[in-house]
């Protein structure tokens, strides 16, 4: 069965500065998909990063970046040059090729202070 | 592409009524899912459909619930005589076959039962 475990219930950064997300998860599988999504305040969740387990290449898209550590199962999320619009709840999930449906952590909240 | 909407985005309701919740997923999107999500926790997966053909129900869909998706383009979720621990957040995804495995959620339709 698949995992995913989000250990920091909350962060904090400075507007500007950079932030880590923590996320470890298991799986047996070997075809499986990680990702990151935001979810602001009364709104709907948007996709931040994703990350296929089969590519070495960390997955980047502009400010936000992914360290994965396939050995270790660890797949975090760092935002660089933190803005005030980056405050939001941020889950961490997986899903393997097959089954399709999202094993999600239960978030991190993250507030950015001005 | 308007995004996946749904409706109603809030419902109050006593014990014991029934409810239904309806999502149109992303035009052409032939995978639809369902979550639910409680203060506090992750998204934890319902069920999932690709087209018409319901494929997977957790464990936590229980007998009261039913989901449809009868002309592969809306879906209907439905709940059976509510108990209060059904409160929760019910999202609604969609994802198209081919290409990758990321799911574009709905803004949630929030049920209270009184």
């Amino acid at each position: 069965a698949q995992t995913v475990t989000q250990s920091q219930p909350e962060m904090s950064v400075q507007e500007a500065e950079t932030v880590t997300l923590s996320c470890t998860y298991d799986t047996s599988e070997s075809d499986y998909y990680l990702f990151w999504y935001k979810q602001p305040p009364s709104r709907q969740m948007i996709l931040v990063i994703r990350q296929e387990a089969y590519k070495q290449q960390n997955a980047t898209e502009n400010r936000f970046s992914v360290n994965f550590q396939k050995a270790a199962k660890s797949f975090s999320l760092k935002i660089s040059d933190s803005q005030l619009g980056d405050a939001a709840m941020y889950f961490c999930a997986s899903t393997t090729s097959g089954t399709y449906k999202y094993i999600f952590g239960t978030g991190t909240r993250l507030k950015v202070l001005a | 592409d308007t995004g996946v909407s749904q409706d109603p985005r809030h419902k109050i309701t006593k014990r014991g009524q029934n409810v239904t919740f309806r999502c149109d997923p992303i035009s052409e999107h032939n995978r639809l899912y369902w979550y639910r999500q409680t203060l506090g926790q992750g998204p934890e997966f319902l069920t999932y459909f690709q087209n018409e053909a319901q494929l997977e129900k957790s464990r936590l869909l229980s007998d009261r619930f039913s989901a449809e998706r009868p002309k592969g383009s809306f879906s209907t979720l439905e709940i059976q005589r509510t108990e209060q621990g059904d409160s929760a957040m019910y999202l609604c995804a969609s994802s198209p076959v081919m290409g990758t495995d990321t799911q574009y959620f709905g803004p949630g339709t929030r049920l209270t039962v009184l």
